[in-house]
């Protein structure tokens, strides 16, 4: 049974970083996709980037290219998420996604998502 | 970026109805269309990719069509526990987009 257990809630100011991390239990770590997508209060789902570990490449949406990294511990099955330059409007729900077990399945498996709060 | 355009943004509807959500992208993206429904305070959860492939524990209720770059996401026949938000993603080509959202309400 996969799993991806994510950590706590943060309250951050603004220009600082946060970093968010997700643990990944059952099947291989390497091999799959990891995705990370955010939600702003009352707002839908927006794609920030992806990992696949074994290749260590990465993709991101241009709109946080330059103050976004996605890196992945394979000696922890740990994928993280660092945003820099927090801003107000980054507040939001943070999740981590593992791609499925088959090709071409997307991202099957969620974090329960970690809540990034700016403030002042 | 591709643009995934869903519909309606919101819908109501009862118990038993069979109710259609719709994304349509603004370029092909192959079969590579997730759906995911979400409910308040909770992670999405995977229902169907690759258009109409069902995940592993989702009801059969729940089906996937492609129609070119139109997909749909059909609900047979509705219960309680399905009043939630629908997205839709592609994953095609990065950025993965998503729609904006269908909220299905009681009515």
């Amino acid at each position: 049974q996969v799993q991806l257990v994510q950590s706590g809630a943060e309250v951050k100011k603004p220009g600082s970083s946060v970093k968010v991390s997700c643990k990944v239990s059952g099947g291989t770590f390497s091999s799959y996709a990891i995705s990370w997508v955010r939600q702003a209060p009352g707002q839908g789902l927006e794609w920030m980037g992806r990992i696949i570990p074994i290749f260590n490449t990465t993709n991101y949406a241009v709109r946080f290219q330059d103050r976004v990294m996605i890196t992945a511990d394979e000696s922890t099955s740990t994928a993280s998420i660092e945003l820099t330059s927090l801003r107000f409007e980054d507040t939001a729900v943070y999740y981590c996604a593992r791609d499925g077990l088959y090709y071409g399945s997307g991202s099957t498996y969620w974090g329960q998502g970690s809540l990034v709060t700016v403030s002042s | 970026d591709i643009q995934m355009t869903q519909s309606p943004p919101s819908l109501s509807a009862s118990v038993g109805d069979r109710v259609t959500i719709t994304c349509r992208a603004n370029q092909g993206i192959n079969y590579y269309l997730a759906w995911f429904q979400q409910k308040p305070g909770k992670a999405p959860k995977s229902l169907i990719y690759a258009a109409s492939s069902l995940q592993s524990g989702v009801p059969s209720r729940f089906s996937g069509n492609k129609s070119g770059t139109n997909f749909t996401l059909t609900i047979s026949s509705l219960q309680p526990e399905d009043f939630a938000t629908y997205y839709c993603q592609q994953y095609n080509s990065y950025p993965c987009t998503f729609g904006q959202g269908t909220k299905l309400e009681i009515k």
